[in-house]
């Protein structure tokens, strides 16, 4: 079966414009995470949706970014007035979540470059 | 805050050595999973390891969870060029009511021949 995409796969952006970055989850997966690689600072974890629940926002880094996943699917990071530090490998994963060591299956990644 | 500390951060060595990665941390995990990654993709899950003292082998691959649930390590015996990638380790809190993952900054792993 697919596994997780992400699109684009790379989004070269000016600083200040806003940018929206998409992620389809493995079909059946009710929970969605969303993570951050750059260089030097490793994976940093960003927002967590489990199905209907409230997502878990505490790694948002600022006001500036958002997500949403409609219809328990598809995700969309939304992040406004880009910085140069933004730019970084975004990365999506999903899970059946059935439990604390659920394998998470990430996608490609978006490689977003802020100008 | 919780950290995991990976060492060393690149590793260079010739196909047919050995090499230890190693995953530490002040803090409890309640497991802790390893993961492979290759340039322009996302991480592959290779191993998680739940109980302390724990040892699971995949291959010329062992890995080891510490007794305390603080540290791990993984063996890779004889590598090879496929080998070469990026190692992360990642920790479960026990403490976190989701499953998302705390990663280590990883081990950028080059195997020459």
């Amino acid at each position: 079966g697919a596994g997780v995409s992400q699109s684009p796969s790379n989004k070269v952006t000016e600083k200040g414009k806003d940018v929206e970055l998409r992620c389809d989850p493995i079909s059946g997966h009710t929970a969605l995470y969303w993570y951050r690689q750059s260089l030097g600072q490793g994976l940093e974890f960003l927002i967590y949706f489990q199905g209907n629940s409230a997502p878990d926002k505490s790694g948002l880094p600022s006001d500036r970014f958002s997500a949403e996943r409609t219809g328990g699917s598809v995700s969309t990071l939304t992040i406004q007035r880009t910085q140069q530090e933004d730019s970084a490998v975004y990365l999506c994963a999903s899970s059946l979540a059935r439990g604390p060591t659920d394998t998470q299956y990430f996608g490609p990644g978006t490689r977003l470059t802020v100008l | 805050t919780q950290l995991l500390e990976q060492s060393p951060q690149f590793l260079s060595i010739q196909e047919g050595e050995n090499l230890t990665v190693y995953c530490n941390s002040s803090s409890v995990f309640s497991s802790l999973q390893w993961y492979r990654q290759e340039p322009g993709e996302g991480p592959v899950l290779l191993v998680t390891v739940v109980t302390g003292g724990e040892v699971k082998k995949l291959k010329r691959l062992t890995f080891q969870f510490g007794d305390a649930r603080k540290d791990s390590s993984l063996h890779i015996t004889a590598a090879q060029t496929g080998d070469t990638g990026l190692y992360l380790c990642a920790g479960i809190s026990p403490n976190q009511a989701g499953t998302a993952l705390i990663f280590g900054k990883g081990t950028t792993l080059s195997v020459s021949s």
